[in-house]
């Protein structure tokens, strides 16, 4: 009920590539589900997040998609570049944000 | 802001030796949170605490791991015994809950403490 499965566990983009991450869960009590970044020997850190009211956040290049009848949200980096190289989280809540379940995280490797 | 504090960064003990791991959240925020990662198990939530207090800590693996926050500004973890499946990264984090009517309740990484139990 708490899970929050991720997909791919790693993923290969061309520089300039669209970069997809999907997650899926299962506890409609869900209701903030946002995207963590970590970078190798630092801590994830805040990259963005949805509610479940909207279908679509973006902010830049960082865009997530929200299907609320599927339990599943994505996504999507728009013009892949090397600096985005790094392992994505997706999370999700049930309590304003404060206890998260994680996703088992995907590599991203942006080749240039 | 310094952002979340851990220490030590890396910590190499024997097996059977006491760990204890310690963080400085953010100023001003009021919950703290312990993870654990692992290759194999990815990013596990251990103990939350809100306002000092434990709130959940079902996520402590067993009775060798036990974790305090005696004021609002510091948190300890602490493993006694240690054992080499305890070979971790250990990430504490906290955010300030606002009590909005949903989540902008930021966590905030430290850099996380490096275990390894030979």
């Amino acid at each position: 009920q708490q899970q929050v499965k991720q997909s791919p566990q790693s993923l290969i983009v061309q520089k300039g590539g669209i970069s997809i991450i999907n997650c899926a869960y299962e506890n409609t009590a869900f209701d903030y589900f946002p995207w963590y970044q970590q970078f190798p020997g630092k801590g994830p850190a805040l990259l963005i997040a949805i509610r479940p009211d909207v279908s679509e956040k973006k902010e830049g290049r960082f865009t997530i998609s929200f299907n609320k009848s599927a339990k599943q949200f994505s996504l999507h980096i728009m013009d892949s570049q090397p600096g985005d190289s790094a392992t994505y989280f997706c999370a999700a809540s049930g309590d304003a944000g404060n206890m998260l379940t994680f996703g088992g995280g995907t590599r991203l490797m942006v080749k240039p | 802001d310094a952002g979340v504090i851990q220490s030590p960064r890396h910590e190499v003990t024997e097996m059977g030796q006491e760990v204890t791991l310690r963080c400085k959240p953010i100023s001003g925020h009021n919950s703290l949170f312990w993870y654990r990662q692992t290759m194999m198990r990815g990013l596990e939530l251990l103990i939350y605490f809100n306002n000092n207090v434990p709130i959940d800590d079902s996520g402590m693996p067993e009775d060798r791991f036990s974790a305090k926050m005696p004021n609002a500004s510091f948190s300890t973890l602490k493993i006694q015994p240690s054992e080499p499946r305890d070979s971790a990264v250990y990430f504490c984090a906290s955010s300030l809950r606002s009590g909005s009517a949903w989540g902008t309740d930021t966590q905030y990484f430290g850099p996380g403490t490096r275990l390894t139990v030979l």
